[in-house]
């Protein structure tokens, strides 16, 4: 099946920096690579998604790219902000769905 | 719309009870999911149902039967609860058909603890 490894684990930054978390798949049938969030206590949130026929895709201060070749995507948060703290998952899909382990980030006011 | 519903929110189970987890979405969507999550690690499936009367294991089966109840329900039972057991399960739907839109919607979560 589907491996998805996502780095780093934790990702502390200051207030208006960047911030990238990237992801690896293993199955090269996969074909769509969403990005949640999650805050604590609460259910995933979808916050981008990118179809392996798109290499980047951006939403205001969110962007995501993709290297089908390479087999891995990267999300790319700018100006961070504080209520940007979260876990962030990313997934690769055909039609299951794999997700990777998670991003602890955190954003200091 | 209610999206994706669970119930119950909160269980607590002795070792070797049965229960079982409800879901139910109204989007109308073909395709739904079980997952569970551990402190920790991100989501692994353990069950999935393409459409309407059809099911298929995930990553972690063992332990779970599903049963797709109609197109709106699909529900998760534990047949003999073990501690391993204990973790936040998360049920979801999508459309998820070829050329369609694939976006995931989740619902609250239940969390179980097993005794």
């Amino acid at each position: 099946g589907e491996n998805v490894e996502q780095h780093p684990s934790t990702l502390s930054v200051q207030e208006g920096d960047s911030a990238v978390i990237k992801c690896t798949y293993s199955d090269s049938a996969s074909n769509y690579f969403p990005w949640y969030k999650q805050e604590l206590g609460k259910r995933p949130q979808l916050i981008i998604d990118i179809r392996s026929n798109v290499g980047e895709k951006k939403d205001q201060r969110i962007a995501v790219t993709l290297n089908k070749t390479a087999k891995h995507f990267s999300l790319h948060i700018t100006e961070t902000q504080p209520e940007d703290s979260a876990v962030y998952f990313c997934a690769a899909s055909e039609d299951k769905f794999y997700f990777g382990s998670g991003t602890k980030l955190n954003v200091k006011p | 719309n209610a999206g994706v519903t669970q119930t119950p929110k909160f269980q607590v189970l002795k070792t070797g009870q049965s229960m079982t987890l409800q879901c139910a979405q109204d989007m109308n969507h073909n395709s739904m999911y079980w997952y569970r999550q551990d402190p920790g690690m991100g989501l692994r499936l353990i069950y999935y149902s393409a459409s309407e009367g059809t099911t298929d294991k995930g990553e972690v089966p063992n332990g779970y039967n599903v049963s797709r109840l109609n197109k709106r329900e699909f529900s998760l039972r534990l047949e003999s609860a073990a501690p391993s057991q204990t973790s936040v399960y998360f049920c979801a739907s999508s459309e998820a058909s070829a050329g369609q839109d694939y976006e995931q919607y989740f619902g609250p979560g239940t969390r179980l603890t097993v005794t």
